[in-house]
């Protein structure tokens, strides 16, 4: 398998439910995000990885909890969340700034959320 | 955060015809990305510019670094139904360590 993949690739829940979303980057990247993509807005960046650390969290509410074992796997665990947060959740990896003036992004094709 | 002013929002084309969006912005920029995304999908790269001035195709996909390294340009030439979806430009600063700036997007429609 090649690129980045996102699992599952829809998911409904209810807001008193936990559920994890997983990605996986294949490139040999050693940055991944996670971002969050509601309909009519920009994408927001939630979280960035840099060599399994975090190195940004963007203000993102603690229902939101990232997890990021090694640097081809990230995690997004979700706990109580609310209707509101329903969205296309997408990750992405690059290599990380100062390890190449390349910093070129690539995504997976995103995890559609409901919370009903 | 700060945006990307994209434009137009959206494009509604007869096939064969081409296409011209641009982004721009009052900052500088290191590194300028162009992105397709469809429905369900993330976004796809296309083309990544990485120095002022490069003109860089891929394919019918033409886009620009501009020389003050604030604006970005992307053509599409003779459109195809396939080429349907929402593009994105996205800038890097030298600043922002990896963080992409993202522009919201050209919601493309042709017309077979």
């Amino acid at each position: 398998e090649t690129g980045v993949t996102q699992t599952p690739r829809h998911l409904v829940m209810g807001m008193t439910n936990k559920k994890s979303l997983k990605c996986e980057q294949h490139l040999g990247h050693n940055a991944m995000y996670w971002y969050k993509q509601s309909a009519k807005k920009p994408l927001e960046l939630m979280f960035v990885y840099n060599f399994k650390e975090q190195t940004e969290n963007n203000s993102v509410p603690s229902r939101f909890s990232p997890e990021c074992p090694n640097s081809s796997h990230l995690f997004l665990h979700l706990h109580t969340l609310q209707p509101e947060d329903s969205a296309l959740y997408l990750c992405a990896s690059s290599q990380p700034p100062g390890w190449t003036d390349k910093v070129t992004q690539y995504f997976g094709p995103g995890t559609r959320l409901l919370v009903l | 955060g700060q945006q990307l002013n994209q434009s137009p929002q959206s494009m509604f084309i007869q096939e064969g015809e081409d296409v011209s969006m641009n982004c721009t912005s009052s900052s500088i920029f290191n590194t300028w990305l162009w992105y397709k995304q469809e429905p369900g999908e993330g976004p796809v790269l296309l083309i990544a510019l990485y120095k002022a001035g490069e003109l860089t195709s891929n394919g019918r996909l033409t886009a620009q670094f501009g020389i003050t390294r604030k604006d970005s340009f992307l053509n599409i030439s003779a459109s195809i139904p396939s080429d349907v979806g929402i593009y994105f430009c996205a800038g890097q600063k030298e600043t922002s360590g990896s963080r992409l700036t993202f522009g919201e997007g050209t919601q493309l429609t042709v017309n077979p």
